[in-house]
């Protein structure tokens, strides 16, 4: 089955670029119609959508986010990425790299079907 | 502050029903699917409900949704302990143009 592992720092310094990768395991990333994205749950908040990019290397971004974001696919390793620049202490949060189904199951709803467990990052 | 709105915690006797809310309004739910999550810490959460009513492969029919207008539901029957986690509600914002998630709510098994 499909699995999703992140993995990063864990500990950011402010003003630097914060770098994740998510590993996808069990298909190819290149496989069907999906749209690989990223989420992050804010301390003791809800759940903030960050972005994704599908494997035609189109990417959409949350607008209070995207002057910072980039979002990346490296088809090679079965990888993707994240890469928030400008951080601060606000960025403080636990990080999921997550799965989009909508186009493959044909639904016009924003559905998450697969998550990785998620990865801390601190930002001091 | 979430754009979408859930109560901070609900709680029920084992092999009870709850209920959980999300409210938001013509620009999110009112207008787009709502799907619902588990979060437990340190696992990866989970997919329960999408498309408002629909389960993926494998999630029982003790969870079930509905959405009227621009509020959804996520209930939960014949609780077990097991069930003890936070939920998320989640829709598309079209006027935000971004993926919206509620504040979670979390279930206590009591």
């Amino acid at each position: 089955q499909v699995q999703l592992q992140e993995s990063g720092p864990g500990l950011v310094k402010p003003s630097q670029t914060l770098s994740l990768t998510c590993s996808v395991s069990g298909e190819s990333i290149t496989y069907g119609t999906y749209y690989w994205s990223w989420i992050r749950q804010l301390p003791g908040k809800g759940l903030e959508w960050i972005g994704y990019i599908n494997n035609n290397g189109r990417s959409d971004y949350n607008p209070s986010l995207e002057s910072r974001v980039t979002i990346s696919l490296d088809m090679s390793k079965n990888q993707f990425s994240l890469k928030l620049k400008t951080v601060t202490a606000a960025d403080t949060a636990v990080y999921y790299c997550a799965r989009d189904p909508s186009d493959e199951w044909e639904t016009d709803g924003d559905v998450f079907d697969i998550w990785g467990h998620g990865t801390m990052i601190a930002v001091s | 502050q979430s754009v979408l709105t859930q109560p901070p915690s609900v709680s029920a006797a084992p092999g009870q029903k709850v209920t959980i809310s999300c409210s938001g309004g013509s620009s999110n739910i009112g207008n787009n699917f709502v799907s619902w999550y588990r979060l437990l810490p340190g696992t990866a959460p989970k997919l329960l409900i999408y498309d408002n009513t629909k389960r993926p492969s494998g999630i029982p029919d003790r969870f079930s949704g509905s959405k009227s207008a621009t509020s959804a539901t996520l209930d939960i029957t014949g609780l077990q302990t097991g069930d003890e986690a936070d939920y998320y509600c989640g829709t598309w914002d079209t006027s935000l143009r971004a993926g919206v998630f509620g504040g979670g709510t979390k279930l206590t098994v009591l």
